[in-house]
C-alpha cells in the first residue's frame, strides 16, 4: 500500500481567503483524487487529478472554486478558494497505484474550518 | 450514475454477537466492491473488498458477500469487539460512474462491552 502525507492536517481560515492542500505520496501511482467529507458524512469526489492536464470535477464543483495541480506522480495540490463556512470540511487525497487495479488508499486528510 | 444505497445507518450490537450492513446497487455491470472502516478522526480503511466473479471472501472475523443477481453485497463481522466500533463505507467501481470509487452513506457501529 502507498504512504500519503498531507499538509496541512488542520487549519483555521477567513471568510474570502484560499488555502492550499498538499498530497504527497511515497511512490508513484496512475490515479490521484480528492474528496470532501462532511461533518458526519459520506465521502463526495471533488476531482480526479491527472498528471500533466486539467482535473476532472465531478458534477457539483468546478475549477475556480477548487483548483488542482498535479505535476508529477507523487505530488498533487488541492487549493479552495474564496472560502465561506459551509467549506468547512475534511478534504482527503486518495491514490489508486494503478488504474483498474482498484484498491484505494487514503491521506489522514485535512480538516478545514472557516470563520 | 450509478449509486449505492446502505442500511442501517446505526448498528448497536452486544459484544460478541455478529453485525450485517447491506448495500444495493442499481448498474449489474460493477464489478468491484470495496469496504472502508473509518475510526473517530481518522482515514478510511479498506478492510475488505470483493470482485465481481466471486461470491464471498473471508478475512479472519469479516467476511463480504456479493449476490450478483439481486444486486447487493454484505459486510459481516463476527464475534464483535469494542474495538469494532467505527463507521463502514460500502463501495463499488463500475462503468457507469466511469471506474471512480462510488460510496455508500455510511453506517455506524457500536459494540457494546
Amino acid at each position: 500500500s502507498a504512504v500519503i502525507s498531507q499538509k496541512p492536517s488542520r487549519d483555521i481560515c477567513q471568510r474570502g481567503t484560499s488555502l492550499t492542500i498538499q498530497c504527497q505520496v511515497d511512490s508513484q501511482v496512475t490515479m490521484m483524487f480528492w474528496y470532501r467529507q462532511q461533518p458526519g458524512q459520506s465521502l463526495t469526489l471533488i476531482a480526479t487529478a491527472n498528471q500533466g492536464s486539467e482535473a476532472t470535477y465531478e458534477s457539483g464543483f468546478v475549477i475556480d472554486k477548487f483548483p488542482i495541480s498535479r505535476p508529477n506522480l507523487t505530488f498533487s495540490t488541492l487549493t479552495v478558494s474564496n472560502m465561506s463556512p459551509e467549506d468547512s470540511s475534511i478534504y482527503l487525497c486518495s491514490v489508486e497505484a494503478l488504474r483498474g487495479a482498484n484498491e484505494q488508499f487514503f491521506g489522514p486528510g485535512t480538516r478545514l474550518t472557516v470563520l | 450514475g450509478e449509486n449505492v444505497e446502505q442500511h442501517p445507518s446505526t448498528l448497536s450490537v452486544q459484544e460478541g454477537d455478529s453485525a450485517v450492513i447491506k448495500c444495493t446497487y442499481s448498474d449489474s455491470a460493477s464489478n468491484y466492491f470495496p469496504w472502508y472502516k473509518q475510526e473517530l478522526g481518522k482515514r478510511p480503511q479498506l478492510i475488505i473488498d470483493i470482485r465481481s466473479n466471486v461470491g464471498e471472501k473471508k478475512d479472519q472475523r469479516i467476511a463480504v458477500t456479493l449476490n450478483k443477481t439481486a444486486k447487493h453485497f454484505s459486510l459481516h463481522i463476527t464475534e464483535t469487539q469494542p474495538e469494532d466500533s467505527a463507521v463502514y463505507f460500502c463501495a463499488l467501481q463500475g462503468p457507469l460512474g466511469g471506474f471512480k470509487t462510488i460510496f455508500g452513506a455510511g453506517t455506524r457501529l457500536f459494540v457494546k462491552a
